[in-house]
């Protein structure tokens, strides 16, 4: 069982539309959490990280991490063209791990006007 | 301000080869991590390198090596390749004190043939 599940899609979704992306994860000592976008032939973007359990708004963007069921969800609201991607969530327990990223597969997202 | 660079952006190597990939940390920053991607995966941690020392490492075999220069930017050896090694390996750097917010480089493509 990998420590980071994702669920690969693809999802497609109408311009505009809200779009929900989630991941579970199975290490209790994780403590962080982020979302990165990956375009085609990129590498992966910070969009937002998150320590506590709760929501965390920037601008379209929502992250909610749930640590007693060991959930994280990112949302996108008006979702437009150009958030087609791959959105990554990533986790890292700190302490002596401090610098070691764990990442999901990878969800593949296609906005169509 | 110049971001994470990476060169080169593509190669092609023969099974057995020997390959060194280079990466410049973004400006201000002094740790640097090193992710291999395979094809419609999330990255996975190979190591990380602060104070030209090998910091933490992921569970990869002797064949990866890197290293990390007084001026902070770092490479990648691998020896010996297997076809399996195959894949984007992505740099990311970070500053020391904000380690959680790695910033990733486009990456280079390693095809083994």
């Amino acid at each position: 069982q990998k420590e980071v599940e994702q669920d690969p899609g693809p999802l497609s979704v109408p311009e505009g539309a809200i779009v929900s992306l989630n991941c579970t994860y199975s290490n209790s000592a994780f403590q962080y959490f982020m979302w990165y976008r990956q375009y085609s032939r990129k590498g992966p973007e910070l969009l937002m990280y998150t320590y506590s359990s709760g929501n965390k708004e920037d601008g379209r963007f929502t992250a909610q991490v749930d640590k007693s069921s060991k959930y994280i969800s990112l949302f996108i609201r008006d979702s437009q063209p150009s958030d087609s991607a791959t959105y990554l969530c990533a986790t890292n327990a700190g302490g002596t791990s401090y610098g070691k990223l764990t990442f999901g597969q990878g969800t593949i997202l296609t906005v169509h006007p | 301000d110049a971001g994470v660079t990476q060169s080169p952006t593509h190669l092609i190597k023969t099974r057995g080869q020997q390959v060194t990939l280079r990466c410049s940390p973004k400006s201000g920053h002094d740790t640097v991590s090193w992710y291999q991607q395979a094809l419609g995966q999330g990255p996975q941690f190979i190591f990380q390198y602060y104070e030209e020392e090998e910091r933490q490492r992921g569970n990869f075999p002797d064949r990866f090596s890197g290293h990390q220069f007084p001026n902070y930017s770092s490479e990648l050896n691998v020896n010996a390749l297997l076809l399996g090694d195959s894949a984007l390996y992505l740099c990311a750097s970070s500053p020391e004190t904000g380690g959680l917010e790695q910033y990733f480089g486009p990456g280079t493509r390693l095809t083994v043939t």
